[in-house]
C-alpha cells in the first residue's frame, strides 16, 4: 500500500527560484496537510485542506501557496524560494476533516535546500 | 499561544534500561497523540490519549495523560535498539490546530 506519496524526495534551489512539491494519498482521506520540520522546532503547519475544494492557512503560510487538485492530490508551491525555506517538508492526510483530531498519515518527506 | 515542551531533548541509554519522556504544557488539550519518527521517514502514530488520567500500554511502552490534560508521559521498559527514533507528542489545541512538541531523540545502544 502506497499511503501518502511525496515528490521529489530531495531538491536544491537557488534563491528566487520556484518549485512545486507534489503529494498524493490513496486512502480516500478527506483532509490533507503540509508541514515543515526544522531541528528543535517540531512540526509546523503550513496549509491544510479539510476537504476537496477548501484550503486554509496554518501557522506558517507566508511564502507558500497550495492547491487541492482533487481528493487525492495536494500540492505546495514556493513562488520565490528563500534560504529560510530550507527544511524538510511533510505531507499528511487524515480521514477526519479537523486538523486536531484523528490519526495523521505522513509521507516520507521532501528535503529542500535553498542556496 | 499554546506550547508543548518535551523533555529530555536527547537521550542515549543502553539496551535493557528503562526511560521516561515527558510532554508538558500550561494549556489543556482535548486529546494528545504520540508519534515515532525514524530517520528519512514521516512520523507514525503510536497512541492517542483522550481522558484525563488515562493510561495506555503498547507492549513495552506505557503512555499516560495527566489528570488535568496538560501533560503526558511515555515510559519504555527494557528498551531495545528497535526503539531508537524521534518521539513526538502533539496536543489537540484550540482553533482546530495540533500543537507539536519539538521531539525527544532516543538512541538505544546494544
Amino acid at each position: 500500500n502506497a499511503g501518502v506519496t511525496q515528490t521529489p524526495k530531495f531538491q536544491v534551489l537557488k534563491t528566487g527560484q520556484s518549485m512545486t512539491l507534489q503529494c498524493a494519498q490513496d486512502m480516500n482521506h478527506n483532509s490533507m496537510y503540509w508541514y515543515r520540520q526544522d531541528p528543535g522546532m517540531g512540526l509546523r503547519l503550513i496549509y491544510y485542506s479539510a476537504s476537496e475544494g477548501t484550503t486554509d492557512k496554518g501557522e506558517v503560510p507566508n511564502g507558500y501557496n497550495v492547491s487541492r487538485l482533487n481528493k487525492r492530490e495536494f500540492s505546495l508551491r514556493l513562488e520565490s524560494a528563500a534560504p529560510s525555506q530550507t527544511s524538510v517538508y511533510f505531507c499528511a492526510s487524515s480521514l477526519r476533516t479537523s486538523p486536531n483530531t484523528g490519526e495523521l498519515f505522513f509521507g516520507e518527506g521532501s528535503r529542500l535546500t535553498v542556496l | 499561544t499554546q506550547l508543548l515542551e518535551q523533555s529530555p531533548q536527547f537521550l542515549s541509554i543502553q539496551e535493557g534500561e528503562n526511560l521516561t519522556v515527558y510532554c508538558n504544557s500550561s494549556s489543556v488539550f482535548s486529546s494528545l497523540q504520540w508519534y515515532r519518527q525514524e530517520p528519512g521517514e514521516g512520523p507514525v502514530l503510536l497512541v492517542t490519549v483522550v481522558t484525563g488520567g488515562e493510561v495506555k500500554k503498547l507492549k513495552r511502552l506505557t503512555f499516560q495523560f495527566g489528570d488535568a490534560r496538560k501533560d503526558s508521559s511515555l515510559h519504555i521498559t527494557a528498551a531495545q535498539p528497535g526503539d531508537t527514533g524521534l518521539y513526538l507528542c502533539a496536543g489537540a489545541g484550540s482553533n482546530y490546530q495540533l500543537i507539536w512538541g519539538a521531539g525527544t531523540k532516543l538512541i538505544i545502544k546494544p
